[in-house]
């Protein structure tokens, strides 16, 4: 069975920059039939899509997150990740690494709460 | 970026009452080309990750229940729970995948 399981600091300081790792396992991560990507939800609010990757490196963004975003597939390590720089509060939210399967989202890791603060 | 509302944002239900809960898009997410909606619906229980109930408008996820039906076309799009079990007390969330960035309802929350 597919799991996905979020890894990074739970503590960023604004401006600084937000590093998650997700580790994929029960399937390949290397499969043309699934794109990688990221979910964030701040505390008591809706669900807002980040970005996505497929392993061959077709990528997709969210353009109100695009120019501080980066993400990456390690078909090696079956791991992807994130990045998003000059984080601020409203960057606090819970995360989620999650696989597409033709848009829809069929596998979710757990979610890592990330906090923003001095 | 494509809205998508839903409604009501909360709904009260007896054991084994009737759930429908409702979503309407800005655009249209049947381009007609493969004959599908790109619309899915996630359950979200406190403490847990979403998970995938419908896709394409209205197939059901493997392992889903046969009480979650999704319907609808174009632009509303409906869920319905036929038989409100407790399990079912959650949040729940349409969603877009039809344009980038990819978009979801505000949720709506069924109680008992």
């Amino acid at each position: 069975q597919m799991q996905l399981l979020e890894a990074g600091p739970g503590l960023v300081k604004p401006s600084e920059t937000l590093s998650l790792t997700c580790s994929v396992s029960g399937g390949a991560i290397s499969s043309a039939s699934y794109y990688w990507g990221w979910i964030r939800q701040p505390p008591g609010k809706g669900l807002e899509w980040i970005a996505a990757m497929s392993y061959s490196g077709d990528t997709f963004h969210n353009p109100s997150l695009r120019s501080r975003v980066t993400i990456s597939v390690d078909t090696s390590r079956g791991q992807f990740s994130l990045q998003l720089t000059s984080v601020t509060a409203s960057d606090t939210a819970f995360y989620y690494c999650v696989r597409h399967r033709s848009g829809s989202v069929d596998s979710w890791g757990q979610g890592t709460l990330v906090t923003v603060t001095a | 970026d494509i809205v998508l509302t839903q409604s009501p944002d909360s709904l009260a239900v007896s054991l084994g009452e009737r759930a429908t809960i409702n979503c309407r898009s800005t655009h249209d997410l049947f381009p007609g080309s493969n004959n599908k909606n790109y619309v899915a619906w996630y359950k979200h229980k406190p403490g847990q990750p979403p998970q995938l109930l419908i896709y394409w408008a209205s197939t059901r996820e493997s392992g889903v229940p046969d009480r979650f039906h999704g319907s609808g076309s174009g632009t509303d799009f409906t869920l319905t729970i036929t038989s409100v079990q407790a399990e079912d007390v959650a949040l729940y969330y349409c969603q877009q995948y039809y344009f980038i960035p990819y978009t979801f309802g505000q949720g709506t929350r069924v109680e008992i």
